[in-house]
């Protein structure tokens, strides 16, 4: 069964360091997307990427944050400068059209 | 914009005990809805999905039911297991666009015991 990948699975970073994190799609879908879920909270969406580029952002997306897709399979979410209140769950989906989005297992976050 | 509430937990109940999770909605237009599991330490799992009105979504005995009047999307199941104990989420995407993103719920936190 396909499935929706992510590396790595837990990251520890100082705080204004740099992150990538990286996700590996569904091959034939289209719509790839990335949601966060801080600790207790609710899961809250990130920004949509669709056609090589940005479809949907949330206000949490502000130029601290980037998404590429540098390859054919590659989805990457980028994180400059990161803070303490990035410590989250970072969560990459991918979607055919009229579906809900299989979800990745997740990368930890840690900042400190 | 869109938003959906669900019921708060924590839910506990015993083994073979019916299951409600409330779940309702406010959205423009006809969403679709859906459902998903989040067993400890993984990631989110679709348990099902819901695409027009007076649809039912199931899977592994559980079950919801898209009811546009009451903008809501309980899920149920008739007889809990061990292995559901998980939490549950209920989200929506807009109408708008198809691939647009989905917003969930809190989540609740179901603990079935033996």
């Amino acid at each position: 069964e396909p499935e929706v990948t992510q590396t790595p699975s837990h990251q520890v970073t100082q705080m204004g360091q740099e992150v990538i994190l990286r996700c590996v799609p569904i091959s034939n879908h289209l719509y790839f997307y990335w949601y966060r879920q801080i600790l207790g909270q609710k899961v809250e969406f990130l920004v949509s990427f669709y056609n090589n580029e940005i479809s949907e952002k949330s206000e949490i997306f502000d130029d601290q944050f980037s998404v590429e897709r540098p390859d054919g399979s590659n989805f990457t979410l980028k994180i400059r400068s990161t803070k303490l209140e990035d410590s989250a769950m970072y969560f990459c989906a991918s979607s055919e059209m009229l579906a809900g989005g299989f979800f990745g297992p997740g990368t930890r976050l840690t900042v400190l | 914009g869109n938003s959906v509430t669900q019921m708060e937990g924590p839910v506990t109940l015993s083994e073979e005990a019916f299951l409600t999770i409330n779940c309702t909605y406010t959205a423009t237009g006809y969403p679709s809805l859906f459902w998903y599991v989040q067993y400890p330490g993984e990631g989110l799992q679709l348990l099902l999905k819901a695409t027009k009105a007076d649809d039912k979504g199931s899977n592994k005995g559980f079950e919801a039911t898209y009811r546009k009047e009451t903008t809501s999307f309980h899920l149920e199941k008739g007889s809990v297991q061990v292995s559901d104990s998980a939490v549950y989420f209920c989200a929506l995407r807009g109408e708008e666009t198809s691939g647009s993103r989905l917003t969930f719920g809190e989540g609740t936190q179901l603990t079935v015991n033996p």
